[in-house]
């Protein structure tokens, strides 16, 4: 089975400043799909980005974006110019290929704190 | 465009209880999801449904059911309630398109078991 791993539970950063998530996963498969999602204290998930693990090239959302280390099986986010709205839990997520339709698996979820 | 309509968006159970969460989706999806969120512990997949009346056990399907008798509407039903299915529930669908689509999340149900 696929496990993701989010090793920071919680991180800190000033206002502006530029702050890295990590995510690990392990898997067996090839290709598959990898997705951060943020989750602010009103509960709703927001999907921030998502990446293809066949795609060498790492996907940015404007401020946001990843490194994809696909040997090292690391997944981080990158968040340029903090503000204050991106306080929020963060989760990492693996998907299988072909679908997906078994749904996504999900890190423990790290919690961003944005210092004014 | 409503999206996924979870309800009701809280509630509080006495041990032994039952109830049904629902969740409805206006975007067509194939996939629906059951997922119960733990503080610390992300979020664990209950139940999932690949479309109408078919569905399948998750890693914690223990204490639920489901049916999926639309397309729409995909129910969580909580049998005989214990304190350890207090959690957040949330409902999510995808559009299932030869690669995977990511989830869309309804708002969640706060549910707690005294």
């Amino acid at each position: 089975a696929q496990t993701v791993t989010q090793s920071q539970p919680e991180m800190s950063v000033q206002e502006a400043e530029t702050v890295t998530l990590s995510c690990t996963y392990d898997t067996s498969e090839s290709d598959y799909y990898l997705f951060w999602y943020k989750q602010p204290p009103s509960r709703q998930m927001i999907l921030v980005i998502r990446q293809e693990a066949y795609k060498q090239q790492n996907a940015t959302e404007n401020r946001f974006s990843v490194n994809f280390q696909k040997a090292a099986k690391s997944f981080s986010l990158k968040i340029s110019d903090s503000q204050l709205g991106d306080a929020a839990m963060y989760f990492c997520a693996y998907g299988h290929s072909g679908g997906g339709a078994d749904g996504l698996t999900f890190g423990k979820g790290t919690h961003l704190i944005i210092q004014p | 465009n409503a999206g996924v309509t979870q309800t009701p968006k809280f509630r509080i159970l006495k041990i032994g209880q039952s109830m049904t969460l629902q969740c409805a989706q206006d975007m067509n999806h194939n996939y629906m999801y059951w997922y119960r969120q733990d503080p610390g512990m992300g979020l664990k997949l209950i139940y999932y449904s690949v479309g109408a009346g078919i569905t399948d056990k998750g890693e914690v399907p223990n204490g639920y059911n489901v049916s999926r008798s639309t397309t729409e509407d995909f129910p969580l039903r909580l049998e005989l309630a214990a304190p350890s299915q207090t959690s957040v529930y949330f409902c999510a669908s995808s559009y299932a398109q030869g690669e995977i689509s990511p989830l869309h999340f309804g708002n969640g149900t706060r549910l707690t078991v005294t």
